[in-house]
């Protein structure tokens, strides 16, 4: 079946530090891959999308690259900001048209120390 | 983009007792959906709360335990019904919005944080 791994949390980094969140998948077929942030006391947002192989999003600093030979699709920012505070989820939808019936990861809480 | 409602945004509930979880929605909708995350895990999908007929469930959830209502395009609830402990969960919903573009058109409430005691 579908899934996503990603990295364990909580991390912790420092201001302008760089960021890397470590997620992989396993999906049928030709998935499309997301990572959704959400902010303390707010609903999840979708912080960047790939669609296809080798695509990479990018929104807000962040970049996550749709690699299908290592079924990864990890979330980098070169300089962290106290604001990038949040938790990060990785996911996948089955189906490159849309992204209703979407499967995620656990979560990754990242704390930017100023 | 949809702004979402969700309310309660947090209980503490006695076994055995039901809540009811609001949601609304900014703007019509076509789809709504239920998500649950449990301590530790994963966003899991309930339902999906179709206007005007009865939610499609997913593999694992069953309409007992947690009875969805839809009654127009802009508000939902899910109650979750005669709860234990194992129930503690955020609960989410989600709402799809066609007016923006292709895969970006999932937006989800702040969540109604859920204790069982």
């Amino acid at each position: 079946g579908n899934s996503v791994t990603q990295m364990e949390g909580p991390v912790t980094l420092s201001e302008e530090a760089f960021l890397t969140i470590n997620c992989t998948y396993t999906a049928t077929g030709y998935p499309s891959l997301f990572w959704y942030v959400q902010y303390p006391g707010e609903g999840l947002q979708l912080l960047l999308k790939a669609t296809k192989a080798d695509d990479k999003g990018s929104n807000k600093g962040f970049e996550a690259t749709y690699r299908k030979e290592t079924t990864s699709f990890h979330l980098e920012k070169g300089s962290v900001q106290v604001s990038d505070s949040a938790v990060y989820f990785c996911a996948l939808s089955p189906s490159q048209g849309g992204s209703e019936k979407l499967v995620f990861g656990k979560g990754t809480k990242l704390t930017v120390n100023p | 983009s949809a702004v979402i409602s969700q309310k309660p945004s947090r209980d503490i509930c006695q076994r055995g007792t039901s809540l009811t979880i609001q949601c609304q929605v900014d703007s019509q909708v076509t789809m709504m959906f239920w998500y649950r995350q449990q301590p530790g895990q994963s966003l899991t999908l309930i339902a999906t709360a179709n206007q005007g007929s009865e939610a499609t469930y997913e593999s694992g959830f069953v309409i007992d335990k947690f009875p969805i209502s839809r009654p127009n395009l802009t508000f939902s609830t899910l109650t979750v019904s005669n709860m234990s402990p194992e129930d503690s969960s955020i609960y989410l919903c989600s709402v799809e919005d066609r007016r923006v573009g292709p895969n970006e058109k999932l937006f989800f409430g702040s969540g109604t944080q859920l204790s069982v005691l």
